[in-house]
């Protein structure tokens, strides 16, 4: 079983529309969540990372955590065709290293 | 930003033969990671590195794979013998510290691994 699991799988948004993504962990002791983007054919790069219950925005970008349920959301306002990538939640546990998901392929559309 | 760089970009390589992944992590960071990666797909965690040891390595370590970081040089990941299940990119990263806030990876470009 997927220790992080991400939906949608897939997603398509109009340029200028609002993306949210969804990333669970089955695992209770996951206590730290992080958000790369992976462009094609591209290393992936740290986009978001948060530890605490709440919300966190930076920028266009605002990721939420309920570390009772251990969701956290990314959601993407005013979408770009550039924010067309993979993203991939991932979490750890403490020292461990990261666990990812297998990701949502966003696609924005002009 | 921090870079991660990774030698070489593509490799062709014949089933059977052995090969060295080759990856110089930031220099101040102390953790090391291979992640396998197929067609786009999940990054698959392999194995994480030390203070010149192994930390953790998942069931996609197989015994073909080694990895070591002699002083001053690359951070490698080995296969030997590869097969053709071996084809992927690998993605090497790194990392100032373990757990928490500090445990943000920096990835390299990655290395596509084609076993003929």
């Amino acid at each position: 079983q997927q220790k992080v699991q991400q939906s949608p799988e897939s997603l398509i948004v109009p340029e200028g529309g609002m993306a949210s993504l969804n990333c669970t962990s089955s695992d209770r002791n996951v206590d730290y969540f992080w958000w790369y983007r992976q462009h094609s054919g591209k290393s992936p790069k740290m986009l978001m990372s948060i530890f605490s219950n709440g919300e966190k925005e930076e920028g266009r970008f605002t990721v939420h955590l309920n570390k009772a349920s251990l969701h956290t959301s990314l959601h993407i306002r005013d979408s770009q065709p550039s924010d067309s990538a993979l993203y991939l939640c991932a979490g750890t546990e403490g020292a461990d290293r990261l666990t990812f998901g297998k990701g949502t392929q966003l696609i924005i559309q002009p | 930003g921090p870079k991660v760089l990774q030698i070489p970009s593509h490799q062709i390589i014949d089933m059977g033969q052995m090969v060295t992944l080759n990856c110089d992590p930031v220099s101040n960071h102390l953790y090391f990671y291979w992640y396998k990666q197929i067609l786009g797909q999940q990054m698959e965690f392999l194995v994480n590195f030390y203070n010149g040891k192994v930390m953790e390595k998942s069931k996609l370590f197989k015994d073909q794979f080694s990895v070591e970081r002699p002083d001053g040089s690359y951070f490698t990941l080995k296969i030997q013998p590869t097969a053709l299940e071996d084809s992927a990119v690998y993605f090497c990263a790194s990392s100032l510290a373990a757990g928490g806030s500090q445990n943000t990876l920096y990835f390299g470009a990655g290395t596509r691994l084609s076993v003929l």
